[in-house]
């Protein structure tokens, strides 16, 4: 259980250009989804939490108009990096919980690793 | 402000056991994670816990105690699968995760 998927697993887009990636979560339904930005060799960055049918809440510094993040049903968020550019190169991962509380878990999926020329 | 603190990096031999240690100074407690995850790969979750004491998962074991804000990771019988970094995050009162910068574990044969 608590299997969360990421499409695609890998992706190399020219710069300028923008690329939509999307989280499900298989066996469960995720109220909460959350984006991460990881560079190598550094710890996760959270970049947004999104609630099913309603804005994300993006972290300070994160451009919101950039990072366009989708969460329209309780399977499913997607996160659209437009205009990239190769410093937005990194490996992005999403993570789902079932719901709030205290002894809530993420769980995550398996990565989407950007590569923008 | 909020402070996760792990070590760098570690290493051990195959077979042995290693513990990792973790302190966290947070605006609320809400519990404790640890997650593992190998290069180039997302994390896994291996523990959870919100009271004090020793909650044993296999080979592997974390411990809390709330009122040193500290916990550990105890990874027994050491396999070389094990290298990987060991991340550990806090809920803090919000219900935010905060994390750890976390732990690159080095196995040696």
């Amino acid at each position: 259980g608590a299997v969360v998927s990421q499409h695609p697993s890998w992706v190399i887009c020219k710069s300028g250009t923008s690329v939509k990636i999307e989280c499900r979560s298989l066996d469960f339904q995720a109220t909460t989804m959350f984006w991460y930005r990881q560079f190598p060799k550094q710890s996760l960055m959270l970049m947004a939490t999104s609630n099913e049918g309603s804005k994300a809440t993006y972290e300070q510094g994160v451009e919101k108009d950039k990072f366009l993040i989708n969460h329209a049903s309780l399977t499913l968020s997607t996160l659209t990096v437009t205009s990239a550019h190769p410093e937005d190169s990194s490996f992005y991962i999403c993570s789902a919980t079932a719901g709030t509380g205290d002894a809530d878990t993420q769980y995550f999926g398996p990565g989407t690793r950007l590569t923008v020329l | 402000g909020q402070n996760i603190d792990q070590p760098t990096e570690m290493t051990a031999t195959e077979g042995a056991i290693v513990q990792i240690n973790c302190t966290y100074q947070t605006s609320g407690f809400n519990g404790l994670f640890w997650y593992q995850q190998h290069a180039g790969e997302a994390p896994t979750f291996l523990s959870y816990n919100v009271l004090d004491g020793l909650e044993e998962k296999g080979r592997f074991s974390s411990f809390l105690s709330r009122s040193k804000g500290y916990s550990y990771l105890l990874l027994k019988e050491l396999q070389m699968k094990d290298s990987a970094s060991y991340l550990c995050a806090v809920k803090d009162s919000n219900y935010q995760l905060i994390w750890g910068a976390g732990t690159k574990l080095i196995i040696k044969p």
